[in-house]
């Protein structure tokens, strides 16, 4: 079965817009938690956020938020104001099995920041 | 702060050659892993270590083998190089804290001929 789903392969998003990012999980553990890089043109993994499933408030790290819906199982990453540097590969990842640290990773979006 | 080092960058073999990459962090990391990317797909555990002296297999190890003899520093091993193995490596780091994040280095590219 699928752990993670990514279902947009590519996205496009005017420049100071909002943008969300979808992820999707699988999982029948009740303590998760949910991880999203972002990896640029450069290639390297660069941490975002991340949710627990424990946590009672979506997370939030600067322009970075997490739209956690767990009866849905889904963790959808939204970005304010987009800026062009926010053109970037996005994968979404969970660990593997509960307790552990190993992470299973989306097939991730490609985002487009439109000027 | 150098986190997560990876040499080499890049690399070219030819089927059949063997070559080891080696992965080092400074950030007294006990857990270590190294992924493989491909194009279209996300990154896939191939080993990965708990601490010194320990590893463990992945989602796809066939092909590799690691070592850690060090905490600071884990190597990816490639026996006899196959053209399937041609991909991007990356090597992560993490405490033993599931909530906390794995810290990549730069990646390597490899290129089996």
């Amino acid at each position: 079965a699928q752990k993670i789903t990514q279902t947009q392969p590519g996205m496009f998003v005017q420049e100071k817009e909002a943008v969300t990012l979808d992820c999707t999980y699988d999982t029948s553990d009740q303590s998760y938690g949910l991880f999203w890089y972002k990896q640029p043109s450069s290639g390297e993994m660069i941490f975002l956020i991340y949710q627990g499933s424990y946590d009672e408030q979506n997370a939030t790290e600067g322009r970075y938020s997490l739209n956690f819906q767990k009866a849905r199982k889904s963790a959808n990453l939204v970005i304010s104001a987009s800026q062009l540097g926010d053109s970037a590969m996005y994968f979404c990842a969970r660990p593997l099995a509960s307790g552990a640290n190993n992470l299973f990773f989306g097939t991730g979006t490609r985002l487009t920041v439109i000027p | 702060n150098a986190g997560v080092t990876q040499t080499p960058k890049f690399r070219v073999l030819k089927t059949g050659q063997s070559m080891t990459l080696l992965c080092a962090q400074d950030m007294n990391h006990e857990y270590m892993y190294w992924y493989r990317q491909d194009p279209g797909m996300g990154l896939r555990l191939i080993h990965y270590s708990v601490g010194e002296g320990t590893t463990a297999k992945g989602e796809v190890p066939d092909g590799y083998n690691v070592s850690r003899l060090k905490k600071q520093n884990f190597l990816l091993g490639l026996e006899s190089a196959a053209p399937s193995q041609t991909s991007v490596y990356f090597c992560a780091s993490s405490s033993w804290a599931i909530n906390q994040p794995q810290h990549f280095g730069d990646g390597t590219r490899l290129s089996i001929l």
